[in-house]
């Protein structure tokens, strides 16, 4: 099946800096998410970007599936962006396939 | 606002009780399914349905089941709970046409 690997593992920034996600894939996709999961446990989704780039607000997203890769920045980082980062694409028609997610601590 | 909702939020039962959790949504999606996640790791797939049709992922322990009474609501059943199925359950939704995910808020699952 289609793998997925996201770099760095972990992240710790102090507030105010800006990071750089991202998200390798190893075959052809046709959509791909990326999801923060909050310290509640909620996956919430930030983007659904099979190919280019969107923004939403300090936070962007840039596909490029000929590459078979997705990066997720974050600028002026803010505590509250603390938490998981995932990304994921579909592993065979509707079924996805997550990544072991990026871990990041933003510090006051 | 459409959305996907889960109850309860938290749940405590003891070993070897079965427990029912459950999710239903407002987004007339057609496919729904379940998720199993353990602390530091991603969600784990357990099962879903493409309307009514059931999909079990081939390294779901028998001990999970699911319902799906309608397009609105699923369920999961853990028939006799053991200490390894402490867990977050996450449900959810996509629909047809782009397979966007919409996730729950999640059930936090504790075994005493």
């Amino acid at each position: 099946g289609i793998q997925v690997e996201q770099s760095p593992p972990d992240l710790i920034l102090q507030e105010g800096a800006n990071s750089t996600l991202r998200c390798n894939f190893s075959d052809s996709v046709n959509n791909l998410q990326w999801f923060h999961q909050n310290p509640w446990g909620q996956l919430i989704n930030l983007f659904y970007i099979p190919s280019g780039t969107k923004q939403n607000g300090r936070l962007s997203a840039t596909t490029v599936a000929t590459e078979r890769y997705s990066l997720l920045y974050i600028s002026s980082s803010q505590t509250t962006d603390s938490g998981v980062y995932f990304c994921a694409v579909p592993g065979g028609s509707y079924i996805p396939t997550f990544g072991r997610g990026t871990s990041l601590i933003v510090h006051p | 606002d459409a959305m996907v909702i889960q109850n309860p939020r938290y749940q405590v039962t003891q070993f070897g009780k079965p427990v029912t959790l459950s999710c239903s949504q407002t987004l007339n999606h057609n496919v729904m399914y379940w998720y199993q996640q353990k602390s530091s790791q991603a969600p784990k797939l357990l099962f879903h349905y493409y309307d009514k049709d059931f999909n079990n992922e081939a390294d779901t322990p028998d001990n999970f089941q699911s319902r799906r009474p309608n397009t609105s609501f699923c369920f999961l059943d853990i028939r006799s709970p053991g200490l390894g199925d402490a867990a977050m359950y996450l449900c959810a939704t996509s629909g047809s046409g782009s397979y966007e995910q919409y996730f729950g808020p999640g059930t936090r699952l504790t075994v005493t």
